[in-house]
């Protein structure tokens, strides 16, 4: 089956790193979404890998190995308005995307 | 327009009516997609349509029926609403069905 997993909830200091990390199974590849999506609203687009190694945008980086069927997401400088739920999401060999249940990052003062 | 709408924000739907769900993009995506969103799931891919004229089952299209009869519009019909698909609802869509997707702002939708 295809499977994506996160961890549910993550907490962190502002100004700060912190890495939430993706593991995933699917039927074929093609490519690493992350999402970030605050409490109430819609998903919005953060990166996107589909070949080995590291992107960076900004204070956010992603990283892939898909060897290893794995990825991280990186957030430097923590601030508060980072407090949000992340998603991993996997395109599979059909071109849709397999989902997360998303990882509640927590900031705090 | 910019974007991705959706209606209605809410809404409170006794079990057995109908209700369609309504999405527009004024992007002039090909690609547009319907999930819903559960608590301690991730989201699910309910129906989606790669081109206008044609559609897709995704997930779980159980009780959900669309249409897209053109580029813009992408409605959500639940036939006989029960109360599992109490949820909140995403329109999506991107511009090649191959690349990121954009999200409409939601439905929360609760059968009663």
């Amino acid at each position: 089956g295809q499977n994506i997993d996160q961890p549910t909830e993550m907490t962190a200091t502002e100004g700060a790193i912190v890495q939430i990390n993706c593991t995933y199974q699917t039927s074929g590849f093609n490519g690493l979404f992350w999402y970030q999506q605050h409490a109430g609203e819609a998903p919005t687009f953060l990166s996107y890998n589909v070949l080995d190694g590291l992107e960076e945008k900004g204070r956010f980086s992603s990283f892939l190995s898909r060897s290893k069927g794995y990825s991280y997401l990186l957030l430097k400088e923590l601030q508060m308005k980072d407090s949000a739920s992340y998603l991993c999401a996997a395109m599979d060999s059909n071109y849709q995307l397999i989902w997360g249940a998303g990882t509640k990052l927590i900031i705090k003062p | 327009i910019a974007g991705i709408t959706q209606a209605p924000t809410s809404q409170i739907l006794a079990a057995g009516r109908r209700m369609t769900l309504r999405c527009t993009q004024d992007m002039r995506h090909n690609a547009m997609y319907w999930y819903r969103q559960d608590l301690g799931l991730g989201l699910r891919l309910i129906h989606y349509s790669n081109t206008a004229g044609t559609t897709g089952k995704g997930e779980v299209p159980d009780g959900y029926s669309v249409s897209r009869a053109n580029t813009d519009d992408f409605p959500l019909t639940l036939a006989s609403a029960v109360p599992s698909q109490t949820s909140v609802y995403f329109c999506a869509s991107s511009a090649t069905g191959v690349d990121e997707q954009f999200f409409g702002p939601g439905t929360r939708l609760t059968v009663l």
